[in-house]
């Protein structure tokens, strides 16, 4: 079983829509959480960080569920710009660092 | 602003070469990783450093090995490149684990 799972796609949705993505994560003594977005070929860049009490940037929202070791990502009001794929991303801080990335949902905004 | 460079950008490989896959940044950060990206894999972490001179395995180390000798530069080698080591490679770096990390813009290696 893969560390960090995310939910597979693609995940095709028309603009405007709203669209989740889930995270799942094995390890309890993971510490730190992100959003990463990844655009075709290119590099990644963090989209947002999940703070325990859960957390928004526009039209974007995050929550961590420590209890469940899982983690969401909500877009609302898609644009087409938003296509891309979303990787989850999980720390374990107490083993040196490592950062642990899931296999990504990639999500196609369509006109 | 240069933030993370990797050099070559693209190379190819026969089977049994080898060859050094150069990281720099110029963020003064302190932690820094080496990742491969294979179609439907996501990033898969091949070795890490917390600092200068240190490193640590990740999940897939086998067949690579790194050096931190320098803050700034974290290198990685292939000793005998293998046809299964065809990939993309993008190095990261963050100044903790708990802040962003910045990529650099990968390598595009092929192993015939």
């Amino acid at each position: 079983r893969k560390e960090v799972e995310q939910d597979p796609g693609p995940f095709n949705v028309p603009e405007g829509a709203t669209v989740a993505f889930n995270c799942t994560y094995s390890n309890s003594a993971s510490q730190s959480f992100f959003w990463y977005r990844q655009d075709c070929r290119k590099e990644p860049k963090l989209l947002m960080s999940v703070y325990s009490s859960g957390n928004e940037d526009g039209r974007f929202t995050a929550q961590l569920n420590r209890a469940s070791q899982y983690i969401s990502l909500l877009i609302r009001d898609s644009k087409l710009s938003d296509s891309a794929t979303y990787l989850c991303v999980v720390n374990r801080y107490n083993q040196g660092g490592k950062l642990i990335f899931g296999q990504g949902t990639e999500l196609s905004v369509k006109p | 602003n240069a933030g993370v460079t990797q050099t070559p950008k693209f190379r190819v490989l026969k089977t049994g070469q080898s060859m050094t896959l150069l990281c720099a940044q110029d963020m003064n950060h302190e932690y820094m990783y080496w990742y491969r990206q294979d179609p439907g894999m996501g990033l898969r972490l091949i070795h890490y450093s917390v600092g200068e001179g240190t490193t640590a395995k990740g999940e897939v180390p086998d067949g690579y090995n790194v050096s931190r000798l320098k803050k700034q530069n974290f290198l990685l080698g292939l000793e005998s490149a293998a046809p299964s080591q065809t990939s993309v490679y993008f190095c990261a770096s963050s100044y903790t684990p708990n802040t962003e990390a910045f990529f650099g813009q990968g390598t595009r290696l092929t192993v015939v």
